[in-house]
């Protein structure tokens, strides 16, 4: 089973940030924090990841809390186009079990 | 921009055929996952290979199903014989290697797709 818990769905104004918020309470030291998302049965698309610092790329933000035990993935300037499933995942980099993760839905 | 093709876009079998479901991973890529996912389901791991064999596997990975990188670019799954409940989007994906302090981390690429239907 998953090791994170996601709000089932989200909207968001275009052209706002877009925060997701992801609890992983259990997660171990060395455990990195990725996240993905799905467009409309479409493959999974890397979008970050971290293990205790924030990060940042051209696609998002990720913070995660001084504790490690939830982050928030930020879209800065969310676009119709990023109307998606979002997962984040927590635990083997080689086997990612993903959950049910967040129905991101970006409104004109 | 590389990226990681499969094919068929969509494969209909008859249950109790055998299919194989082909990927080309990105060409520098060491690892090499399949993964699956039921309409309206999770995606849901299946196994990973590296180095010419298999790393991991799933409970759903069984004697049914195998993968082979037949050459130095195609990646492929095969099932033996299909069954209805084999019907499902599999999702072939590739990563390179990254090592960073005391951790292993990967990004997967994951290709389009195929859709797997079986009657």
């Amino acid at each position: 089973d998953a090791k994170t818990t996601q709000p089932p769905s989200m909207d968001c104004a275009e052209g706002r940030a877009a925060n997701l918020p992801c609890n992983h309470s259990t997660i171990s030291g060395n455990e990195y924090v990725y996240w993905y998302r799905q467009i409309h049965s479409q493959g999974p698309q890397y979008i970050i990841h971290g293990l205790k610092n924030n990060e940042t790329n051209e696609m998002a933000s990720l913070i995660i809390t001084e504790d490690r035990k939830s982050s928030t993935l930020i879209l800065p300037h969310a676009t119709l186009r990023d109307t998606a499933v979002y997962y984040c995942i927590v635990g083997s980099a080689r086997q990612l079990t993903f959950g049910s993760g967040t129905q991101l839905t970006v409104l004109p | 921009e590389p990226e990681v093709t499969q094919t068929p876009s969509h494969q209909v079998t008859q249950m109790g055929q055998e299919v194989i479901l082909r990927c080309v991973p990105i060409s520098n890529h060491l690892y090499f996952y399949w993964y699956r996912q039921i309409l309206g389901q999770k995606v849901e791991f299946l196994v990973s290979f590296y180095n010419n064999e298999i790393s991991e596997k799933s409970e759903i990975f069984d004697d049914q199903f195998s993968v082979e990188r037949p050459d130095g670019s195609n990646f492929t799954l095969k099932i033996r014989s299909t069954k209805l409940e084999d019907s499902a989007m599999y999702f072939c994906a590739s990563s390179d290697r990254r090592d960073r302090g005391p951790s292993f981390y990967n990004e997967q690429f994951f290709g389009p797709g195929t859709r797997l239907t079986v009657l």
